[in-house]
């Protein structure tokens, strides 16, 4: 089976810039998390979708940071606009439902100058 | 507040010998329990899990943690280390039901020496 696909694998942009990311889960999965990882820390969960709801968004950013699932399925992640500590990988799971476990992407690095 | 501990930034383990990496987490009742293993720009991989029962869980790649509730821990431990062991590992504890919530420990590098 395919696995979590992410996109683009880098980017770098400078402050105030804007930025989106996109992810394509697994086939069939239903929940979707978007992770922030910062250098030399856990990943940290900024969104999760349950199909194209929003579950959990109480660690989003909603200045600047914006999450959207709209057929339930790909789902991009904007930051606008982008900051220096932004500069994080940037991290899609998906999951048959919030009871299963999380298939990881492989990230994006976002840097941030 | 609910947290979670990994008090060794890095490790260095020689090629053959036992492993041990640490995870204690601060929560009233008892949480669900995750290992994780991150290669580098690689995504990160569920080791094992515990949500109840047994306290000494089986994981993938001859991994084992143990959860011991009065000592707040769940350490991961491995009788003989590969070098392809090499790479980060991450102790997660859910607050809430399964998987969700998840929140992860700052993790622990492990290197193996030859």
């Amino acid at each position: 089976e395919a696995g979590v696909a992410q996109s683009p694998r880098y980017k770098i942009i400078e402050k105030r810039q804007s930025v989106a990311f996109w992810c394509n889960p697994i086939s069939g999965h239903a929940t979707l998390y978007w992770y922030q990882q910062i250098l030399g820390q856990g990943p940290k969960l900024l969104i999760q979708f349950q199909n194209n709801g929003v579950v959990d968004d109480s660690q989003l950013p909603k200045d600047r940071f914006s999450a959207e699932r709209l057929k339930g399925v790909d789902s991009t992640l904007k930051i606008q606009p982008a900051k220096l500590e932004d500069s994080a990988v940037y991290l899609c799971a998906s999951s048959l439902d919030p009871g299963s476990p999380l298939h990881f992407g492989n990230g994006t690095r976002l840097t941030v100058t | 507040a609910q947290s979670v501990t990994q008090p060794d930034i890095h490790i260095t383990v020689s090629e053959g010998a036992s492993l041990e990496l640490r995870c204690n987490y601060s929560y009233g009742a008892t949480p669900y329990l995750f290992w994780y293993v991150q290669s580098p720009g690689q995504g990160l991989q569920l080791l094992l899990k515990y949500f109840s029962g047994d306290t000494l869980v089986q994981g993938i790649k001859g991994f084992e943690a143990e959860f011991k509730r009065s000592q707040s821990s769940f350490n991961l431990r491995k009788p003989s280390v590969h070098w392809s062991d090499a790479a980060e590992y991450f102790c997660a504890v859910g607050f809430t039901t399964g998987f969700q919530k998840l929140v992860f420990g700052t993790g622990t590098r492990l290197l193996v020496s030859p």
